[in-house]
């Protein structure tokens, strides 16, 4: 079976552009997380969506992060404009609900120049 | 907001050598989840505690819920070089939605 499904894998790019993260998450889970993992702060939530609508977007750092959930099976994370700050590895996460165990994605590790 | 912390932050211990993680929170958690993550990888899920003084074994690994539901840990009994990544807990407040918090996490070093 397919597990959770990032891209890219790796990105660098100059501060001011836009960065997009892709991710797929497993078929028949209804929840996705979007975590930000870094030496100094640890792996932080960002937003999470049940049944493609946001319920908790408190931990996105500021304006410049937001997130989509267009359907079932993609979400998107953007950085607009990015700042080298934002220089991280991001995962993705799913599950079938409350209680159960979270499915990562392998990260896409984020270099902001 | 909730914290939850773990200690050590790093082991460096002998193969065969045991080793303990400690998690622990400022609130009271509804559950607990444990994650390991290898070098370069990603966290993978490794057991869900949801009982006051729940106990749970999984071969050489030892896990425990505290009867207060604000701590947690993880004994590692005989390690092997196999053991080595980040360890972390993960815990469930009793209200709100399914949001987990994410420990600081143990990095645990096994020499052959």
């Amino acid at each position: 079976d397919a597990g959770v499904i990032q891209s890219p894998r790796h990105e660098v790019t100059e501060m001011g552009q836009e960065v997009t993260l892709r991710c797929k998450p497993i078929s028949g889970h209804n929840s996705l997380f979007w975590y930000r993992q870094t030496m100094m702060r640890g792996l932080e939530l960002l937003i999470y969506f049940n049944n493609n609508v946001p319920i908790d977007d408190s931990g996105m750092p500021e304006d410049r992060f937001s997130a989509k959930m267009p359907n079932a099976s993609f979400s998107t994370l953007k950085i607009q404009p990015s700042e080298p700050r934002d220089s991280a590895v991001y995962f993705c996460a799913s599950n079938t609900g409350s209680n159960q165990p979270q499915h990562f994605g392998d990260g896409t590790r984020l270099s902001i120049l | 907001g909730q914290q939850v912390m773990q200690i050590p932050q790093y082991q460096h211990v002998q193969e065969g050598e045991d080793f303990t993680t400690y998690c622990n929170s400022s609130t009271t958690l509804s559950n607990i989840q444990w994650y390991k993550q290898r070098p370069g990888g990603h966290p993978v899920f490794l057991i869900q505690l949801v009982k006051s003084g729940e106990v749970k074994k999984q071969k050489r690994l030892t896990f425990q819920f505290g009867e207060a539901k604000k701590n947690s840990s993880l004994h590692i009994t005989a390690t092997q070089t196999t053991d080595v990544g980040t360890y972390f807990c993960a815990g469930r407040r009793n209200t709100g939605f399914q949001k987990l918090v994410f420990g600081t996490g143990t990095r645990l070093l096994v020499s052959p």
